[in-house]
């Protein structure tokens, strides 16, 4: 089945740790996204990829990090300088050119203990 | 302010209403105009996608853009418990943007047998 897989689920951090989510997709996208949402909240860009190894930055990228090393991958690392970590986190991806749709992965919640 | 508003809610309708859902948007840009439904703790999956002005049906479905009004509604014929969700409307402006989309804040739809 074609789709993107988001790994862990859930996932728990200790302050001052950093940690790195997953999200692989097997439906040959090129464009790759990383959505923070908070509850009440619509979903907003960290980082988006176009292609591999290029990436750039989304509207709260301040404590994130990502690579782009395969078209299939997009890992995202949530480090110790992110203040208030704790949130569910979506993986999307999508062909470019207009008028494609995206689709999303069924997200990581992580929080911070 | 934000570039996109959307109808808070959370919205509470008998089974079989007709259930509206409703964003205004102050980017004269946006020209892809989408419609996201997501379960509780999983990943959007698009409903409707949009573009330029006009309406646009499909099945029980129907999305609505008025761009001179910068206005857009989705609306939901014979509303059926399994249609309780988050709605989130989503807008972007061409591919030159790299395909980013604004995201609403979602409107809860419970549908009450």
């Amino acid at each position: 089945d074609g789709g993107i897989t988001q790994s862990p689920k859930y996932l728990f951090r200790k302050e001052g740790q950093n940690v790195t989510l997953s999200c692989e997709q097997n439906l040959n996208h090129d464009a790759m996204y990383w959505y923070r949402q908070d509850p009440g909240q619509g979903l907003r860009l960290i980082y988006y990829s176009q292609i591999v190894n290029d990436f750039q930055k989304g509207d709260i990228a301040e404590g994130y990090s990502v690579s782009r090393e395969k078209k299939e991958s997009f890992p995202l690392t949530v480090t110790s300088a992110q203040k208030n970590p704790t949130a569910f986190y979506l993986c999307a991806s999508r062909l470019t050119g207009a008028a494609t749709e995206a689709f999303f992965g069924q997200g990581t919640r992580l929080t911070v203990v | 302010q934000k570039e996109v508003e959307q109808d808070p809610g959370p919205l509470s309708v008998p089974e079989g209403a007709i259930v509206s859902l409703n964003c205004t948007y102050s980017n004269s840009a946006f020209q892809y105009f989408m419609w996201y439904r997501q379960y509780s703790r999983k990943g959007p999956e698009l409903l409707m996608y949009t573009y330029s002005s006009g309406n646009k049906e499909d099945g029980r479905f129907t999305a609505q853009v008025d761009k001179s009004s910068k206005y857009i509604s989705l609306f939901i014929r014979d509303s059926q418990p399994s249609d309780s969700a988050t709605y989130l409307c989503a807008m972007s402006d061409d591919n030159t943007n790299a395909g980013k989309s604004t995201f609403g804040d979602g409107t809860t739809l419970t549908v009450k047998p």
